[in-house]
């Protein structure tokens, strides 16, 4: 059982937009930055967003994030067939002093 | 340019134990705010960090594992060294490190991945 609760899965067309959840608790999304991490199939994770809305260089501008409270969503803006993957929230855990992360979330584009 | 690279053997039998090391290039674990990860993911499911050891030599663990897991750093070879006891099945999985820059909560840059498969 993952620390961090997303949604299994979630779909939408392509040019439409996503948002994918992220709830969790004081001990860490309400008090520590929030990443998040596309794995597109055999490959590693890759970072999309970190301290809750920044991104990479190399990440487009169609994916944003966001953080109100113990909770955190990722927005995907003009999909494309290449967004579909899993995605995963990631942040630190004050009270397990540990790295947590979400069970992950499919994207799937129809 | 930054790059992780993780080794070890991929084949390990129930009880063994297994050591990884994750090779390093493009930073230092000497620099303040520098932190190295180890994360798996077992075939089909979720990413589940393991470890983490920090410039200062600080080291973190799993709660569920923190009893079978070892971190430890070799900064003039730029390797960050893992074991872990008493191999099991459940533990077959794709090991991971990746770095964290900063004292931050992001892991920014990951090694391929090594996946390890536990069986007799």
């Amino acid at each position: 059982q993952s620390v961090l609760t997303q949604p299994p899965s979630v779909s939408a067309a392509p040019g439409q937009t996503v948002t994918i959840s992220c709830s969790g608790t004081s001990s860490n999304i309400g008090n520590h930055y929030v990443s998040w991490y596309q794995q597109l199939p055999g490959t590693a994770p890759k970072l999309l967003v970190y301290d809750n809305n920044s991104r990479p260089s190399s990440i487009p501008d169609r994916f944003s994030g966001s953080k109100s409270g113990t909770s955190a969503t990722l927005g995907i803006t003009g999909l494309q067939t290449g967004d579909e993957a899993d995605y995963y929230c990631g942040t630190w855990d004050s009270s397990l002093s540990a790295v947590v992360f979400g069970g992950g979330t499919k994207l799937t584009v129809l | 340019q930054v790059t992780l690279r993780e080794s070890g053997r991929a084949l390990v039998k129930p009880t063994q134990t297994l050591t990884l090391t994750c090779t390093f290039s493009g930073f230092s674990l000497d620099t303040s705010g520098m932190c190295v990860s180890w994360i798996r993911q077992p075939p089909g499911k979720a990413l589940e960090w393991l470890a983490l050891i920090d410039w200062e030599d600080d080291k973190y663990y799993s709660t569920s594992l923190k009893t079978r897991l070892t971190i430890s750093k070799d900064t003039s070879k730029n390797q960050v060294v893992l074991t872990m006891t008493k191999m099991d099945p459940v533990d077959t999985a794709t090991y991971y490190c990746a770095r964290t820059p900063n004292s931050g909560n992001s892991l920014d840059y990951w090694g391929q991945g090594t996946l390890v498969t536990v069986s007799s």
